[in-house]
């Protein structure tokens, strides 16, 4: 089984329009991080969100935050107030285990997200 | 800022030739880098963590022989294609964990890999 289902290859948004992002997980591991990538055209993977699941209340970061359910194992990407500059590549991660460098991410396919003006 | 630095960003090579990459942890000693191939509008692709101080591991599929890693210090991890072929024209990207409560990798800003 997948550990990261992103189900939404593309998505439109209108300028100044919320939009939200999904990505399920599976783990059997009761500690976990969940983590929110951005991949513009150029490349470079930019960090945006981190919910660890331990952590009670939903992260916010700016504009970001994640809707985390842990019951249903989500963890969504709301983007609000969206901006032509937020069309990218975006990816869902997730590390199992304890906090530790050699702990590998596992990465989701990815939704491609389209800020129309 | 950047806080892994990627080298180079753009490489053309011969077929046969051996290319090697770079990444850096700017600010912060990274004793696991991990390095990842990304084909055209797919997801990365995990090729092999990245130890200092000792051998890489590599995921299933990977061949060692024709991806070397080196972790020489505690700042700088090189990948090296050798006898580079058209068919490992790709897309390469690095990330190292930053430790912390949060241990958020931070990549670097890949290097795309064209052999003719």
């Amino acid at each position: 089984a997948q550990k990261i289902t992103q189900t939404q290859p593309g998505m439109f948004v209108q300028e100044k329009e919320a939009v939200t992002l999904d990505c399920t997980y599976d783990t059997s591991d009761q500690s976990y991080g969940l983590f929110w990538y951005k991949q513009p055209s150029s490349g470079e993977m930019i960090f945006l969100i981190y919910q660890g699941s331990y952590d009670e209340q939903n992260a916010t970061e700016g504009r970001y935050s994640l809707n985390f359910q842990k019951a249903r194992k989500s963890a969504n990407l709301v983007i609000s107030a969206s901006q032509l500059g937020d069309s990218a590549m975006y990816f869902c991660a997730m590390r199992e285990g304890w906090e530790r460098d050699f702990n590998k991410f596992y990465f989701g396919s990815g939704t491609k997200l389209n800020v129309k003006p | 800022g950047a806080v892994v630095s990627q080298h180079p960003s753009w490489v053309i090579c011969k077929s046969g030739t051996s290319v090697k990459i770079e990444c850096r942890s700017l600010d912060f000693q990274a004793t696991t880098m991990f390095w990842y191939r990304q084909f055209p509008k797919q997801s990365l692709m995990l090729m092999a963590t990245s130890n200092e101080g000792s051998k890489a591991t590599y995921e299933q599929g990977v061949e060692k022989d024709k991806f070397l890693i080196n972790h020489a210090s505690l700042t700088l991890s090189t990948l090296t294609v050798t006898s580079a072929h058209p068919e490992d024209s790709s897309f390469y990207i690095c990330s190292a964990p930053r430790g912390g409560v949060k241990n958020i990798q931070y990549f670097g800003a890949g290097t795309r890999l064209s052999v003719l």
